[in-house]
């Protein structure tokens, strides 16, 4: 079964600290994964996609096929990335969603 | 380019009634997707259109129900509505063309309280 695994509910970091946030999933076949943030009173928006390997806002995720994992680490956290996270994986272009039950990452001052 | 708007964006309605929501997709895109985020979940999936046919659907049961127009714009209908039902109902867009065809923007939600 596809589905895709957040261990932790909440993370608390303080500010400059590293950051990481976990995501696995299971998936027979290579599906494309990413992550997406919900600020507060905001809408959900794309962060990252594995695809085009880039960093955004300082984040980055590493596809691991190895270990199923994708997980989004940044190396200095900032108040301004408290948010919920979700990590998610399709399995073609276009295709449905399935999203984690999501991180709520709190940066602390 | 204008986003994905839905509407309403709260909704009360008591158990076993019909509800419809609506949204109108970002500009440019043909494909809108349906997902259910109860309290504490992330989105699950209830089902995709692609140029106004169902182009894949969920674990949802038949009483939840869409269409998609010409324009694009989509509806959500549940009938006979369950006190689980409660949850925020958001729709994405996608279907650009290029880079943006990874893209799913999203509305910012219906919030359905069934009572």
């Amino acid at each position: 079964a596809q589905r895709v695994t957040q261990p932790e509910k909440l993370l608390s970091v303080f500010k400059g600290a590293p950051v990481e946030l976990k995501c696995n999933y299971s998936y027979s076949g290579s599906p494309e994964l990413f992550w997406y943030v919900q600020y507060s009173r905001q809408r959900l928006q794309l962060l990252l996609r594995h695809i085009s390997r880039e960093s955004i806002k300082g984040f980055t995720a590493d596809l691991n096929k190895g270990e199923t994992s994708f997980h989004l680490k940044k190396p200095f956290a900032q108040e301004e990335d408290s948010a919920m996270y979700y990590c998610a994986l399709s399995k073609n272009q276009g295709g449905k969603l399935i999203f984690g039950q999501g991180t709520e990452l709190s940066v602390k001052p | 380019e204008t986003g994905v708007t839905q509407s309403p964006t709260h909704l009360i309605k008591t158990r076993g009634q019909q509800v419809t929501l609506r949204c109108s997709s970002q500009s440019g895109h043909n494909t809108v997707s349906w997902y259910q985020q109860a309290l504490g979940q992330g989105p699950q999936f209830i089902f995709q259109y692609y140029r106004e046919e169902e182009n894949g659907r969920g674990n949802f049961p038949p009483r939840f129900s869409g269409l998609q127009f010409p324009n694009y714009s989509s509806e959500l209908n549940v009938n006979a509505l369950e006190l689980d039902d409660s949850a925020l109902y958001l729709c994405a867009s996608s279907g650009g063309t290029g880079e943006r065809q990874w893209g799913y923007t999203f509305g910012s939600g219906t919030r359905l309280t069934v009572v």
